[in-house]
């Protein structure tokens, strides 16, 4: 079974440039998650979607942030426009559902940003 | 509201003793309360999960971790470290698959 993909793996920008980020889940997972992981932090939870819709943005700074999920698979996360602070890793993860009861979130390998 | 703690940012163990990472939840509901692992350049791995079942569970890799509702701790363990269990560990809190929370993470040393 496929993993979570994420891409770029890598990326560098200068301050007030836009980046954007994306994630393939694992098939079937109906719930996608972005994290942003600021180094010796643990990640922090920025949008959930289950299939299209959004179910907690509540830490997403929606001034320079925004996220979509089209047609409940894939989803790309952008920032516009970056500051040095969004420097850190941009971590995806899926599960099958988030209903009650903890679901297993299977994350991707990240994206590592760097705001200079 | 809900809230994490990992009491320790740092612990280090030599290899064959007992491994004790420590987690303190604060949850206004029945939580569910997971342990997560990333090795270095690698991404985040499930060890193990409590979802109102037994209260001790066990992971892989000889992990366990006993979910203690009137201490609000969640803390995990291994009897025998091993070298490869060197790594940063995550406590975590999510309400029902919802508003999921990590600790600030706890990096384990393993000495030879």
């Amino acid at each position: 079974e496929a993993g979570v993909a994420q891409s770029p793996r890598y990326k560098i920008i200068e301050k007030r440039q836009s980046v954007a980020f994306w994630c393939n889940p694992i098939s079937g997972h109906a719930t996608l998650y972005w994290y942003q992981q600021i180094l010796g932090q643990g990640p922090k939870l920025l949008i959930q979607f289950q299939n299209n819709g959004v179910v907690d943005d509540s830490q997403l700074p929606k001034d320079r942030f925004s996220a979509e999920r089209l047609k409940g698979v894939d989803s790309t996360l952008k920032i516009q426009p970056a500051k040095l602070e969004d420097s850190a890793v941009y971590l995806c993860a899926s599960s099958l559902g988030a209903g009650a009861g903890g679901e297993t979130q299977y994350f991707g390998p990240g994206t590592r940003l760097l705001v200079l | 509201a809900q809230s994490v703690t990992q009491l320790d940012s740092h612990v280090s163990v030599s290899e064959g003793t007992p491994v004790l990472l420590r987690c303190n939840y604060s949850s206004s509901y029945s939580p569910s309360l997971f342990w997560y692992v990333q090795h270095p350049n690698k991404g985040l791995q499930l060890l193990l999960k409590y979802t109102s079942a037994a209260t001790l569970v066990k992971g892989i890799n000889g992990f366990e971790a006993e979910f203690k509702k009137s201490e609000t701790s969640f803390h995990l363990t291994k009897p025998s470290a091993h070298m490869s269990d060197a790594a940063e560990y995550f406590c975590v809190v999510s309400r029902g698959g919802f508003k999921t929370i990590f600790g600030a993470g706890t990096r384990l040393f393993v000495k030879a």
